[in-house]
This record gives C-alpha cells, sequence and structure tokens, in this order.
C-alpha cells in the first residue's frame, strides 16, 4: 500500500497566481480531507469528501479556495489568487467511511511571498 | 469552549520515565478517539484508536478513555528521546457524517 499520496512537496509562488494541490488518496478509501496546518491555529478541517462527494466545506476560509474529487482516486485543492496569509502545510488524508482512523499524506508546504 | 483541548507544553520528562498526555473534547456523543505523533516537518502518524471506556495497551503505549468524563489519555511508558515530539488528540465528532476535529497538541521532550 502505498499510503495517501501528495503532490507537490513544496511550492513556493507569488502573491495573486494560482496554486494547485494534488491527493491521491489510499485505495479503497471512500473518505477524503483536506487539512490546513499553522503555529497558529493547528490542523483546520478545510473539507472532507465521502465517496467523491463534497460534504461539508464550512472551513474552507473563502471563495478563493475551491476543492474537487472528480473519481475516487485523485482530488485538487486549488487557490487562486493566492495570498501570503495561505502560506501553511496543506495534508490530505484518507479514511474507510465510519469510524476509522485517518490516514495522512505528507503534506504540501506552500509558501506564498 | 475548544471542541478539543490538549495542553500545548511542552512536557519534558527523562528518559525512561512515564510520559501521560491528557485531551478532554465538547462532544458528548463522540464514540472513537485516535492519538497521532507528528515529529517536525512530518505528516501526523497513527499510533493508538481508542472506542470504548477503559485502558487499551500496545506496546510502551496506553490509551484510557474516560467518556463520562469526556477525557481521552495516553500513557508512554519508559519514554525514549526518540518519542520526541507532538501528540495530538483526534475526536470523531457526529455531524450528520463523522468529522475529525483535532487537538492543537502537546509537545513532548525526553531527555537522555
Amino acid at each position: 500500500d502505498a499510503g495517501v499520496i501528495q503532490s507537490p512537496r513544496h511550492e513556493v509562488t507569488e502573491m495573486g497566481q494560482e496554486v494547485t494541490l494534488r491527493c491521491k488518496p489510499i485505495s479503497g478509501h471512500n473518505s477524503l480531507f483536506w487539512y490546513r496546518q499553522t503555529m497558529m491555529r493547528g490542523l483546520e478541517l478545510l473539507i472532507y469528501f465521502n465517496n467523491n462527494v463534497p460534504i461539508d466545506d464550512s472551513g474552507m476560509p473563502e471563495d478563493r479556495f475551491s476543492a474537487k474529487m472528480p473519481n475516487a482516486s485523485f482530488s485538487t485543492l486549488k487557490i487562486q489568487p493566492s495570498e501570503p496569509r495561505d502560506s501553511a502545510v496543506y495534508f490530505c488524508a484518507s479514511s474507510s467511511m465510519g469510524n476509522s482512523p485517518l490516514h495522512f499524506g505528507n503534506g504540501t508546504r506552500l509558501t506564498v511571498t | 469552549q475548544k471542541e478539543v483541548e490538549q495542553n500545548s507544553g511542552p512536557l519534558s520528562v527523562p528518559e525512561g520515565a512515564i510520559a501521560s498526555l491528557n485531551c478532554t473534547y465538547s462532544d458528548r456523543g463522540s464514540q472513537s478517539f485516535f492519538w497521532y505523533r507528528q515529529y517536525s516537518g512530518k505528516s501526523p502518524e497513527l499510533i493508538m484508536s481508542i472506542y470504548s471506556n477503559g485502558d487499551k495497551e500496545d506496546g510502551r503505549f496506553t490509551a484510557q478513555l474516560n467518556k463520562a468524563s469526556q477525557y481521552v489519555s495516553l500513557l508512554i511508558r519508559d519514554s525514549q528521546p526518540s518519542d520526541s515530539a507532538t501528540y495530538l488528540c483526534a475526536v470523531l465528532m457526529v455531524r450528520g457524517s463523522y468529522i475529525p476535529t483535532f487537538g492543537r497538541g502537546t509537545s513532548l521532550i525526553v531527555h537522555p
């Protein structure tokens, strides 16, 4: 099992640019989660999907953020336009549905200058 | 009140001692509880799951759950310097479906 795969590992971009983060969940997992981690706020849930359907996006900070899951093996988180305050580590995690634990990818460290 | 609360630490213990990490949660209906370890610059790694009141042991780790008090803890016996990390408590809260909510984490330092 390859685990949850995220790309890129690091992203440095200038303010105003579009950023796309990618995630491949563990095969067979039905739920996918996007988290953002900062020193100030810890791990914040941005959005999660069950069976490719967005269930709760109340954690998405604003309209600049969007997420898609076109199929069971791929999801994207897009920020357009990016701002310096978006700088953080973004984690994707997946789980089997129900009360199963999350398995995290290695994260994407985003720096917006 | 924060949904999942942990003391941020750092908690400093000598090598070989027992480290005790605590977590409280606000949702009385929560049924599933997890402890994750996160090394600096790395992703959270699952170390324990607990679903029923009482203790659950796995090697040097023991998770304790008390749903009446809305309290979950993690004990690490014979602490090693390699245990130095941030420990995150996660609670699956029911909001129509299961929402995994994390505490801010407790930083543990095990000194030789």
